[in-house]
Formats: structure tokens, C-alpha cells, sequence
């Protein structure tokens, strides 16, 4: 079945680091990639999705300039939390799906972001 | 704009019980997807339903459709403690298969 590797799957660093995730699709060229958020107990927010070679569509009140998203190839996409402080802690998954609607979306295993 | 609403929130089980989740969506959609989760994990899919009347099953969960009524159901038959998790529906909101999700379902069946 589809692989969607995420790395790392946790981090844990000082106010105002930079953090990269990297989210793969081992198996299949992922069209498009989206980029979720999950405080706990809570439901998956959706932040953006990204299309290969083209600009990342963020949700409203997600900031672009803070969370960089890259997705520069069909197997990878990057979301980069810029100067992280401890409201940014979360659980930050992503997923990958191929072209067309009727496809469904395949989920990382997520990255617990931890910001002291 | 398009709104997902699950109950119960929670749901405690007894083994051998039936129940059913039920998953309401605001607006015209027909893609609605089913979630499993557990504790500190990922997303596991276990169905997609893409038309009005689907009815998919998979061991103990059948999951069906009513684009109509605006409602997917999930329901659990001779629930085991395996089936211990957050169950989350899904939305399809647009033409890039972007998903709004229900808040889940966090189910607990008790021996």
C-alpha cells in the first residue's frame, strides 16, 4: 500500500529554533501534499496544501512567513515552523494523495514538536 | 462553509455491544471519509464512501452514506477492545481534496 514517511517524529528544542519536517511518499508520486495540526485531544486542523512545484495554499489564520512550506518533487514536502515558541507545540501531521479526487489521502506518522 | 459534526464524543463499550457513530456534514459533499487513531499515533483510513447509498464493511465496522441526508454512520457490530481508538470522519471540501474533519469519536470498549 502507500507510504508516507514522516521525519522526525519528535522534536524537542528552545524558543525560537527553526524546525524542518520532511514528509515522503515512499511508493507513489504525490501530487499533492496537505499539512495538518493537532493540539491535544483535539481534531486535525488543516494548514495548508502544497502541489508540486507550485505555491502552498494556506487556510486562513495559518501564517505563511512562519510556517514554510517547500514541495519541490513529487515524493517530498517540507513544513518549516520559522522561530518556534511554545504555542507552536503540537502534533503536526502530514499526508500525500495522488492526482484525482477519488484518491484518498495517506497520513504520516506525525511529528510531536515540543517548544520550551 | 463546510462543518463536520460527530457524536458522541465518547463512547465507553461494553464487548459484544453494537453502536452506531453518527457523522453530520453543512454542506453538499460526496466523499466522506472514516479515520481510525490511536493514542500518539497517525491516521489509519478504513473507508471511503463516494456516493449517495455506499455502504462499505470491514470486520466489525460498516460504514454507509447518505449524501441526501447530509450523514455517514460508522457502526460497530460485537465490539472487541482491539477497536479501542478515536474514530474521526472526514470531509472532502474542494477540487484538491482538502478535508475537514469531525472532531472524533473516542470509543473505549471494556471487557
Amino acid at each position: 500500500g502507500a507510504v508516507v514517511s514522516q521525519h522526525p517524529s519528535r522534536v524537542i528544542c528552545k524558543s525560537g529554533t527553526s524546525v524542518k519536517i520532511e514528509c515522503r511518499s515512499l511508493d507513489f508520486q504525490a501530487t499533492t501534499m496537505f499539512w495538518y495540526r493537532q493540539f491535544p485531544k483535539q481534531s486535525l486542523m488543516l494548514m495548508a496544501t502544497s502541489n508540486e512545484g507550485s505555491k502552498a495554499t494556506y487556510e486562513q489564520g495559518v501564517e505563511k512567513d512562519k510556517f514554510l512550506i517547500n514541495h519541490a518533487s513529487l515524493t517530498l514536502s517540507t513544513l518549516t515552523v520559522t522561530s518556534a515558541h511554545p504555542e507552536d507545540s503540537s502534533f503536526y501531521i502530514c499526508s500525500a494523495s495522488t492526482a484525482g479526487r477519488n484518491q484518498p489521502q495517506h497520513f504520516g506518522d506525525g511529528t510531536r514538536l515540543s517548544i520550551l | 462553509e463546510l462543518k463536520v459534526e460527530q457524536n458522541p464524543l465518547f463512547l465507553s463499550m461494553q464487548e459484544g455491544k453494537n453502536y452506531t457513530i453518527y457523522c453530520n456534514y453543512s454542506t453538499t459533499s460526496d466523499r466522506l471519509y472514516w479515520y481510525r487513531q490511536d493514542p500518539g499515533k497517525s491516521l489509519e483510513s478504513l473507508f471511503v464512501l463516494l456516493s449517495n447509498g455506499a455502504v462499505k464493511q470491514e470486520g466489525r465496522l460498516m460504514a454507509s452514506l447518505d449524501t441526501k441526508a447530509r450523514l455517514s454512520t460508522l457502526h460497530i457490530t460485537a465490539a472487541v477492545h482491539d477497536l479501542s481508538a478515536t474514530y474521526f470522519c472526514a470531509v472532502d471540501r474542494g477540487s484538491q481534496g482538502n478535508l475537514i474533519f469531525g472532531k472524533g469519536t473516542k470509543l473505549s470498549v471494556k471487557p
